[in-house]
């Protein structure tokens, strides 16, 4: 079955303890980003990926990381929580043919204290 | 930049009442645009897309939407609602040109329908 997995799907954590949210796709997607989700704002990138080792910000990229060594994984690293964090993420990867349609992991929900 | 507006931030509706939820962006060039649909405690799911063609777009679960290119509206609609589509609804809108920040979405309209 084609998907996207995130993990973990909730977490409460604190202040400055670092973290990371693994996401992986078994489509192999070229392209893969990472959103946060917030009442009132939707859905904003946060970190998106083209292709293996090509990585670029989005719109709110303070205060995370990503990486992506293999094609079917796009972890998001948060090196030092703060409550500000406290979202809802998703995972999402495409074809990359430009067409903009997105397959979403199931999300994780984050609580930073 | 490009925005993505949705009017309407909450809609309860009764079953079988019609829906049309308002989208609106800001970009000039040419965009394939989408409604995606979030189901409670689930993810997003694609319902309908336009990339070009007929303007009326017909999607899952009875919704269509309609893109009229001179007021940069893409408005969803379904004639009569039921109460499984309670669910929280956005648009989003892709450039053409630009595959870096694939997605632009609206804020959300989240649909409550009474039984």
């Amino acid at each position: 079955e084609a998907q996207v997995t995130q993990n973990p799907r909730y977490l409460i954590t604190v202040t400055g303890k670092k973290l990371t949210v693994t996401c992986s796709q078994n489509m192999n997607h070229e392209y893969m980003s990472w959103y946060r989700q917030d009442p009132g704002l939707g859905l904003r990138q946060i970190y998106y990926s083209m292709n293996v080792e090509v990585t670029d910000k989005g719109d709110v990229p303070e205060g995370y990381k990503v990486s992506r060594k293999e094609k079917r994984n796009f972890p998001l690293i948060l090196e030092s929580p703060s409550p500000n964090q406290t979202s809802l993420y998703f995972c999402a990867s495409s074809s990359g043919l430009g067409t903009g349609e997105l397959f979403f992991g199931e999300g994780s929900r984050l609580t930073v204290l | 930049a490009q925005s993505v507006s949705q009017h309407n931030h909450h809609v309860i509706l009764s079953e079988a009442a019609s829906l049309e939820l308002g989208c609106n962006y800001s970009y000039g060039g040419t965009v394939n645009l989408f409604w995606y649909v979030q189901y409670p405690g689930q993810h997003l799911q694609l319902l309908l897309k336009y990339f070009s063609g007929d303007p009326l777009v017909k999607g899952i679960k009875g919704f269509e939407a309609e893109f009229i290119k001179s007021k940069f509206s893409f408005n969803l609609r379904k004639p009569s609602v039921q109460w499984s589509d309670t669910a929280e609804y956005f648009c989003a809108v892709n450039p053409t040109n630009n595959a870096g920040n694939m997605l632009t979405f609206g804020g959300g309209t989240r649909l409550m329908v009474k039984p």
